[in-house]
């Protein structure tokens, strides 16, 4: 079964550049979404196919794709933004997430 | 806006089945869309059970899907999860969500609409 990985925590001073990283094969044939899941609330993505970014999400959130790893990055990471994030793929008509990376901001 | 709740029992003892229901507002569900229920155990992560489109065909988890049958009713615009066998392993805050998923040269998916999620414990 397809696997993505994830570092399991990242820390980040306010006002600095988070980056989390998702790995797995051939990344560069799916396309990737990124949710944010914060304590007492539903998951929300921030990041859609691999670069995209829903109506209402601050323009700090970015995604790129390049090959075997995909990248979510947060310019200007503020105290709000602290949460777990996964990422997640369409596979072979199954859905697999990333075991998730929690985000501390310092 | 759409909008989806979770019911069901809290507390469910080993080898018995679970069953959830999940009530859409604000969108019918033989409209479209895939409708899906994922669960997140006690500290650890986001995991995937299942979908099901609004003809009725589903999706499951390879590890789970000896045990769930995820059905939909369109009169009560609502999706059902039953998950068979359980045990403590199964216990989890499980959610439904709303599943958009397009197959073309190169797939593309999206959980847009997510209920509140619902505290389901396997216990004696």
């Amino acid at each position: 079964s397809y696997e993505l990985t994830q570092p399991p925590s990242v820390s980040v001073s306010p006002g600095q550049t988070a980056s989390i990283t998702c790995t797995g094969d051939k990344l560069g044939d799916k396309y990737i979404n990124w949710y944010q899941h914060k304590p007492g609330q539903s998951p929300m993505v921030v990041i859609y196919q691999d670069t995209k970014r829903p109506s209402g999400i601050p323009e700090r959130f970015s995604g790129s794709n390049s090959g075997n790893t995909v990248t979510l990055t947060i310019s200007g990471t503020q105290a709000m933004d602290e949460a777990d994030f996964y990422c997640q793929a369409w596979d072979s008509s199954t859905v697999v997430f990333g075991g998730g990376t929690k985000l501390t901001v310092l | 806006q759409v909008q989806l709740q979770e019911s069901g029992p809290g507390l469910v003892k080993p080898s018995e089945t679970l069953s959830l229901n999940c009530g859409v507002s604000g969108f019918s569900i033989s409209s479209g869309y895939n409708w899906d229920w994922l669960r997140q155990p006690p500290g650890k992560g986001l995991e995937w059970i299942g979908s099901i489109d609004h003809r009725g065909r589903t999706y499951y988890n390879p590890s789970l899907k000896s045990r769930v049958t995820i059905s939909v009713d369109t009169s009560k615009n609502q999706i059902s999860l039953k998950l068979s066998s359980v045990t403590a392993a199964d216990t989890a805050l499980y959610y439904c969500a709303r599943h958009e998923i397009v197959v073309v040269f190169k797939p593309f998916d999206i959980f847009d609409f997510w209920g509140q999620g619902t505290m389901v414990t396997v216990s004696s």
